[in-house]
């Protein structure tokens, strides 16, 4: 069964600042990872995805992610953080194996200060 | 436009009372999936369908049942809601393909159970 754990349910950054969030998985099969954004009083929307191929992911809105095998890590960063960008963060993993079942992480609310 | 729609957007009701929220999509996708967001610990998979008549259960899907007779909609029922079932609920769908695709999420369904 897979699992993820989202480091810090809130992070302040400065206007122009490097977002990073961190997520750590477990997976026994190679994983599927993404992250989606949620922003006030709406659904969720993708950010970006990892399947298979290139291990650095483009998103929408500037965001990029790494996977990385070895440290079971697919830390989300943005070189400059822009106020848009305050808004709740979720990474989420299913197997490749069994891919309709997907978990999500805590969250990770992100707070973007002048 | 391509979109997810659920009703109720709020419902308050009280225990015991039997319930269904709808969910409906027109984007023709084969997947759609139920999900609880609670404070602190993030979106949790209820019920998915991969497609028409075939469901299978996430990661929690006590006390809920679904159903998927027709392509575009896929019900949540709550037979006997209790007050642990108060939470805040998203249905989404995604197309099939080889691998998994995003997530299309609805507007989200505010429950509250007395």
């Amino acid at each position: 069964a897979q699992s993820v754990t989202q480091l810090g349910s809130h992070v302040s950054v400065s206007e122009g600042a490097l977002v990073l969030l961190r997520c750590n998985y477990s997976s026994s099969v190679p994983p599927y990872l993404f992250w989606y954004v949620q922003y006030p009083n709406q659904g969720l929307q993708l950010l970006l995805k990892y399947t298979t191929g290139a291990t650095l992911v483009k998103g929408i809105n500037g965001f990029e992610a790494e996977f990385k095998k070895s440290e079971t890590s697919f830390h989300l960063t943005k070189p400059s953080a822009h106020m848009s960008d305050a808004a709740e963060y979720f990474c989420a993993v299913s197997e490749s194996d069994s891919w309709g079942k997907l978990q999500f992480g805590a969250g990770t609310q992100v707070v973007v200060t002048p | 436009e391509a979109q997810v729609t659920q009703n109720p957007r709020y419902l308050i009701t009280v225990t015991g009372k039997k319930l269904t929220v709808t969910c409906s999509q027109n984007m023709n996708h084969e997947y759609m999936s139920w999900y609880r967001q609670d404070p602190g610990l993030g979106l949790r998979q209820i019920y998915y369908s991969m497609n028409v008549e075939v469901t299978d259960k996430g990661d929690v899907p006590e006390g809920y049942k679904v159903s998927r007779k027709e392509k575009r909609n896929f019900p949540l029922i709550l037979e006997s809601p209790s007050p642990n079932q108060t939470s805040l609920y998203f249905c989404a769908s995604s197309p099939l393909g080889q691998t998994i695709n995003e997530q299309f999420f609805g507007p989200g369904t505010r429950l509250t159970v007395l």
